[in-house]
């Protein structure tokens, strides 16, 4: 059975840092590209960014570029989301998600921007 | 640019059928999609994958009352039998350089 566990999310003051990491099981993650998607509380989902099954290629919503960086580890079967310079419009639930045209979703980990 | 456009809002009666609506943006038509669908408090749920042909392949445990059809640029997911449990918000997806979601589809079994 594939599993997608989140984890990382929390309260954090706007200007901060979070790192949010997503284990994977039940399949090949070597295999597959996998993405951060969000939701705002109220609104709709909105894609954060991609990494290729190698981690060679890399996107961003231009809504993050510059202070989210995404990276993985195929040996350790997990995805990683650094984010730094929060903003309280960032705070959303945060899902990984795989693999471009969605299959898997992971249950969310919340981000809370907030002083 | 890739855009998916879907109705903020659609309502049916328990027991009945219901076509949700998913149009992309010119240019686009032979693209795939995905649905997703996302009961209250829940993450999202895949659904299934749609072919711009129509043929469409569905997730583990999606039942026969979800199906999907396709004509242009516009991809269709019907479900008949409506539940209660069907109430939920249903979002279309796909990809180009970036992932791509609709708006989503708020979804009222009455």
């Amino acid at each position: 059975e594939v599993q997608l566990v989140e984890s990382g999310g929390g309260l954090v003051q706007p200007g901060g840092s979070l790192r949010l990491s997503c284990a994977a099981s039940g399949f090949t993650f070597s295999s597959y590209e996998m993405n951060w998607v969000r939701q705002a509380p109220g609104k709709g989902l909105e894609w954060v960014s991609y990494i290729s099954s190698s981690g060679s290629t890399i996107y961003y919503a231009d809504s993050v570029k510059g202070r989210f960086t995404i990276s993985r580890d195929n040996a350790k079967n997990s995805l990683y989301l650094q984010m730094n310079s929060l903003r309280a419009e960032d705070t959303a639930v945060y899902y990984c998600a795989s693999p471009k045209l969605v299959r898997f979703w992971g249950q969310g980990t919340l981000v809370t921007v907030s002083s | 640019q890739l855009v998916l456009t879907q109705s903020p809002s659609a309502s049916a009666s328990l027991g009945a059928s219901v076509k949700l609506t998913c149009t992309l943006s010119s240019g686009h038509s032979s693209y795939a999609i995905a649905w997703h669908q996302q009961q209250p408090e829940k993450g999202p749920r895949y659904l299934m994958k749609l072919n711009s042909d129509g043929s469409h392949s569905k997730g583990d445990g999606i039942p026969d009352r979800f199906s999907g059809s396709s004509s242009g640029a516009e991809r269709y997911l019907t479900i008949s039998s409506l539940q209660s449990e069907d109430e939920a918000d249903y979002y279309c997806q796909t990809w180009g350089t970036d992932v791509v979601f609709g708006g989503g589809t708020k979804l009222t079994v009455l």
